[in-house]
């Protein structure tokens, strides 16, 4: 069965800190992983997507990194601001024709000042 | 994100009353899904459908159905609501073959 597992649950840094968010996942075959950002209530935002080649991809303070061989991702957050508190949903995506995704239950992350 | 408009945005419905999501995508994006998301989780995959045709289905039961329509937008329908359905129902368009979906912000369902 596809799985995304996402480490940790929750997550309480002070403003200006870094975090790094992990996920880890067993969908196959692999098209791509993508990570977005999701307000309270609201639809998820795209922040990164990487396919196969790829190992580092960055957006502004967010860099995510993908390694292949061991199925793991993560999402560094540089420099952290109070909009930065969200969930952080990692999405792998499966080859073929129906592209379907597979969600990781997502990282709360609370920025406090 | 903009393009893709979900309405309504809260609902409030009574056990056993069926309810119409509807979904308005970006032109051209011909492939549109549909994710419900209890509160605190992950969106959970209900199904797909590409060019007005279903090409891909979660585990969800046949009171869940959908439509999508030439104009690009699509519908969610919920048959014999439960008070379980109660949840953030999320679509997601893209132009077939390529990586980029695209969210709408989603409709809170609340069943009583």
């Amino acid at each position: 069965k596809n799985q995304v597992e996402q480490s940790p649950q929750s997550l309480i840094i002070l403003e200006g800190k870094n975090c790094t968010l992990q996920c880890n996942y067993t969908v196959s075959p692999f098209s791509n992983l993508r990570w977005y950002k999701q307000d309270t209530g609201r639809g998820p935002v795209s922040l990164t997507i990487m396919t196969f080649s790829e190992n580092t991809k960055s957006n502004g303070r967010y860099t995510a990194t993908l390694d292949a061989d061991t199925k793991q991702s993560s999402l560094h957050i540089t420099a952290s601001q109070l909009s930065d508190s969200a969930s952080y949903i990692c999405v792998v995506s499966e080859g073929g024709a129906g592209n379907k995704l597979t969600f990781g239950g997502g990282t709360r992350v609370l920025v406090k000042p | 994100e903009t393009g893709v408009t979900q309405s309504p945005t809260h609902l409030i419905k009574t056990r056993g009353q069926q309810v119409t999501l509807r979904c308005s995508s970006q032109s051209g994006h011909n492939t549109v899904s549909w994710y419900q998301q209890a509160l605190g989780q992950g969106p959970q995959f209900i199904f797909q459908y590409y060019r007005e045709e279903e090409n891909g289905r979660g585990n969800f039961p046949p009171r869940f159905s959908g439509l999508q329509f030439p104009n690009y937008s699509s519908e969610l329908n919920v048959n014999a609501l439960e008070l379980d359905d109660s949840a953030l129902y999320l679509c997601a368009s893209r132009i077939g073959g390529t990586y980029g979906y695209t969210f709408g912000s989603g409709t809170r369902l609340t069943v009583v």
